[in-house]
């Protein structure tokens, strides 16, 4: 059975930092894409970050570029989320969200329960 | 980058209704597109892929069609517990940009 399971959400000061990290078990994680999604609350689901399978190339919203970092380590499987410089309008669920392939461009089949990132002074 | 546009942003429907949600990309994409259902408080399933590919598990009264541009969801026939909020998403490339969601309720 996949799992994935999110943490290190919580309460954050303006211009903070938080790492985020998502740990995968029931698969090969080494062969799948992995994204990090979010949803302010009361709002919609916004794409955040991907890494592709290899581990090597990353993509980023407009929104979050330069800030967030996404990084991942195979050999625990689990992916991270480096969240810089953080502003009250990141707050939201985070969810973690595994592809079905290793490719980078691809719909997500599994998710994470999220876990919760509030920015406030 | 592509955008997208979902609509209407909400429906009232009765059981037994067909319902057909609609998604707009703002150039083509031919058949890069999955549908999403979120019920209230939980995470969100993944319906159909690749436009019309119907998820292992998910109902036959849920399809998908379209390419290129103009893409809907339809659920044949409106239960209960399709109570939601749907979305759409493009994968043809990054961003992997959401539609803004279309919320379903029972009239």
């Amino acid at each position: 059975e996949v799992q994935l399971l999110e943490s290190g959400g919580g309460l954050v000061q303006p211009g903070g930092s938080l790492r985020l990290s998502c740990a995968a078990s029931g698969i090969t994680f080494s062969s799948y894409a992995m994204s990090w999604v979010r949803q302010a609350p009361g709002k919609g689901l916004e794409w955040v970050s991907v890494i592709c399978g290899s581990g090597g190339i990353t993509y980023y919203a407009d929104s979050v570029k330069g800030r967030f970092t996404m990084s991942r380590d195979n050999s625990k499987n689990t992916v991270y989320l480096q969240m810089n410089s953080l502003r009250a309008e990141d707050t939201a669920v985070y969810y973690c969200a595994k592809a079905p392939v290793q490719s980078c461009y691809k719909y997500f089949d599994y998710w994470g329960q999220g876990t919760l990132v509030t920015v406030s002074s | 980058d592509i955008q997208m546009t979902q609509s209407p942003s909400s429906l009232s429907a009765s059981v037994g209704d067909r319902v057909t949600i609609t998604c707009r990309a703002s150039q083509g994409m031919s058949d890069y597109l999955a549908w999403y259902q979120q019920k209230p408080g939980k995470v969100p399933k993944l319906l159909i892929y690749a436009a019309s590919t119907l998820q292992s598990g998910v109902p036959s009264r849920f399809s998908g069609s379209g390419s290129g541009t103009d893409f809907t969801l339809t659920i044949s026939s409106l239960q209960r517990e399709d109570v939601a909020t749907y979305y759409c998403q493009k994968y043809n490339s990054a961003p992997l940009t959401f539609g803004g969601g279309t919320k379903v309720e029972i009239k």
